[in-house]
């Protein structure tokens, strides 16, 4: 298995803006987080899905965010428009419900507005 | 909502040495604690977990240990390595077949001097 797989890598965008960050889930995992980490605030929960349904997004920052899950290997986290204090790197996670094969992050994608 | 804190923030030792962190929680409920290792530039990697039915688990020279009733879990290197230098999350979790959701610690930035 690949893991879980994250895109882009980096993002460099201007205040503004849109940004669109993708995640592909293991496959077989059925909930789907995403997370986002700053040296400020550590590691986030901005919102996680089980079996593609959003349970708690308590955790998005303001409205300007929004997550979608299409379906079972796919997600999308959107931010807009983007603003310098969204510079962070995101990360996506996906696990089993019962959590027998553990949580498994992506690599990130470091997002910088400017 | 659960709370995880986690000490110390920054933990120097010397290569060979023994290193200790520790976490405590505030949701009896919780039963589930993973250990998370990222390194730079990368995404947290599982290193070992342990349920709370089970008061000690080892796995070469990472050990952790639980106590249910004081509500802290410790994670233990022995003989550390360069290698071994990255920042640790502890986690806690309420397993319960859907939508489980972990909530980090603060992290240890581990350095292992030569």
């Amino acid at each position: 298995d690949a893991g879980v797989i994250q895109s882009p890598r980096h993002e460099v965008t201007e205040m503004g803006q849109e940004v669109t960050l993708r995640c592909k889930p293991i496959s077989g995992h059925n909930s789907l987080f995403w997370y986002r980490q700053t040296m400020m605030r550590g590691l986030e929960l901005l919102i996680y899905f089980n079996n593609n349904v959003p349970i708690d997004d308590s955790g998005m920052p303001e409205d300007r965010f929004s997550a979608k899950m299409p379906n079972a290997s796919f997600s999308t986290l959107k931010i807009q428009p983007s603003e310098p204090r969204d510079s962070a790197v995101y990360f996506c996670a996906s696990s089993s419900g019962d959590g027998l094969y553990g949580y498994t992050f992506g690599s990130g994608t470091r997002l910088t507005v400017v | 909502g659960e709370n995880v804190e986690q000490h110390p923030s920054t933990l120097s030792v010397q290569e060979g040495d023994s290193a200790v962190i520790k976490c405590t929680y505030s949701d009896s409920a919780s039963n589930y604690f993973p250990w998370y290792k990222q390194e730079l530039g990368k995404g947290p990697q599982l290193i070992i977990d342990i349920r709370s039915n089970v008061g000690e688990k080892k796995d070469q020279r990472i050990a952790v240990t639980l106590n249910k009733t004081a509500k802290h879990f410790s994670l233990h290197i022995t003989e550390t390595q360069p290698e071994d230098s990255a920042v640790y999350f502890c986690a806690a979790v309420i397993l319960t077949g859907g939508g489980n959701k972990l909530t980090f610690g603060t992290g240890t930035q581990l350095k292992v001097e030569l």
